[in-house]
């Protein structure tokens, strides 16, 4: 009964292939979102979505596409994969869309991206 | 627009001993924020969040953080260390994006070294 979902959790792949990364959750959450953290640690989100639509684009390379089939899902499509693609994407959802956020979020164990 | 920063990126303590996690934030809005831990090669887990109620605010596994607006910080805090408190620790505050939905901004995380 996992709450956020990620699949795989490991993804190890060549230059200029393309990929995707799942993600799930059952908590009813209405927002979804993908982070990225680097080597160094740092986590930094790269889009929202709520009710389907995106609300956050934060300036990723457009290689990068989220599609969201329903409110349960939020899927990370990467096209044309680069060696600075190497990092772990972590999917989080949460509940509610006040500005205080005050519902908290929720995320996936992540998944460990390796371009090769 | 919205910041946090973790003024230490390594603390070590020794078992038993008291642990403070330093971190400052700039909001333009009155924040929400938040502790994650994440232990080496998991996700990350909430510890505690702050959402405008009371000022000091309880976690798990003996957590703790105070708000304190007038010098915009939100150290973390724990009486006792104990080894499996070894991790990653990042400070977060909460984005207004304007459209309805949040993300969160993460700080570069503090590596807690606990000392047998």
């Amino acid at each position: 009964d996992t709450a956020v979902s990620q699949t795989p959790k490991y993804l190890v792949t060549q230059m200029g292939n393309d990929k995707s990364i799942k993600c799930e959750q059952n908590l009813g959450h209405d927002t979804m979102y993908w982070y990225k953290q680097d080597s160094k640690k740092f986590l930094k989100i790269m889009f929202s979505y709520n009710n389907k639509e995106l609300i956050i684009n934060e300036t990723v390379p457009n290689r990068f596409s989220p599609k969201s089939p329903d409110k349960a899902h939020l899927n990370l499509h990467i096209n044309s994969l680069e060696l600075g693609d190497s990092a772990v994407y972590f999917c989080a959802s949460s509940l509610g869309t006040a500005a205080r956020a005050n519902y908290g979020y929720t995320f996936g164990s992540g998944t460990r991206l390796t371009v090769v | 627009a919205q910041s946090v920063t973790q003024l230490d990126s390594h603390v070590s303590v020794s078992e038993g001993t008291p642990v403070l996690l330093r971190c400052n934030y700039s909001s333009s809005y009155s924040p929400s924020l938040f502790w994650y831990v994440q232990h080496p090669n998991k996700g990350l887990q909430l510890l505690l969040k702050y959402t405008s109620a009371a000022t000091l605010v309880k976690g798990i596994n003996g957590f703790e953080a105070e708000f304190k607006k007038s010098e915009t910080s939100f150290h973390l805090t724990k009486p006792s260390a104990h080894m499996s408190d070894a991790a990653e620790y990042f400070c977060v505050v909460s984005i207004y994006s304007g459209g309805g939905a949040d993300g969160l901004t993460f700080g570069k995380g503090t590596h807690l070294i606990i000392q047998p």
